[in-house]
């Protein structure tokens, strides 16, 4: 299976600050990298596909870059909804895994 | 709009069986690959079972093939789990999702989640 590598597993940010998260693969996986968002309690709301583009719905202060074996998620302008755990996950072959999370919390 | 409803969830003896369900509505449910997602308590999330449209290819993760089986009934707009051999490490909430199939280089990748149950809670514990 590809191992996936969060950075960092949690952080402290502040409304309106740039927050940025890494994902690092085992292998090269192309651009087939998703980044998915979970509040507590919740299911997870996808937010970005196949590395950079953009799910319906999902505000643009979302974005994903990135590609083979290290993928980034900013939020540009952190928002008070956007207090989350967040999760990388590699389609490139089945079985599909999920990064450990990033936790990201109020400063 | 799209809805997925998770049941069947509970609590379940070491070495017992349960079966989950997910019925959908909201879109043309044969035309999905769907998957299971579990979570177990403060953890990650991990896929465990995929199964396409037409019930003709499904896949599982390693950890619980050969004891776990997905199945759909494109009818009934449902999909099943059953779940055999559970152990205290299934313990977990389990959500059913809907795979949006995306394109690269014209060649078809699913594993893309793009619409989740609100999960169903299982517990295996003596």
């Amino acid at each position: 299976d590809i191992q996936m590598t969060q950075s960092p597993a949690s952080l402290s940010a502040s409304v309106g600050d740039r927050v940025m998260i890494t994902c690092g693969t085992s292998e090269a996986i192309g651009r087939h990298l998703n980044w998915y968002q979970q509040k507590p309690g919740k299911a997870p709301k996808l937010l970005i596909y196949g590395s950079s583009s953009l799910q319906r719905g999902v505000p643009r202060r979302f974005s994903g870059s990135g590609s083979e074996s290290v993928f980034t998620l900013t939020i540009s302008s952190l928002q008070p909804e956007d207090f989350a755990t967040y999760y990388c996950q590699q389609v490139h072959t089945p079985s599909w895994t999920f990064g450990q999370g990033t936790k990201v919390e109020l400063k | 709009q799209v809805q997925l409803v998770e049941s069947g969830g509970g609590l379940v003896r070491p070495g017992g069986s349960l079966r989950l369900s997910c019925v959908a509505s909201g879109f043309t449910f044969g035309d999905y690959y769907m998957s299971w997602v579990r979570q177990a308590p403060g953890k990650g999330l991990e896929w465990i079972s995929s199964i396409s449209g037409s019930a003709t290819h499904t896949n599982y993760a390693d950890s619980v093939k050969g004891r776990f089986t997905v199945s759909r009934d494109n009818a009934e707009n449902s999909l099943f789990l059953q779940m055999n051999s559970l152990t205290a490490e299934d313990t977990a909430v389990y959500y059913c999702a809907r795979d949006k199939e995306v394109y690269y280089d014209a060649v078809a990748y699913n594993g893309n989640f793009d619409n989740w149950g609100q999960g169903t809670l299982v517990t295996v514990s003596s």
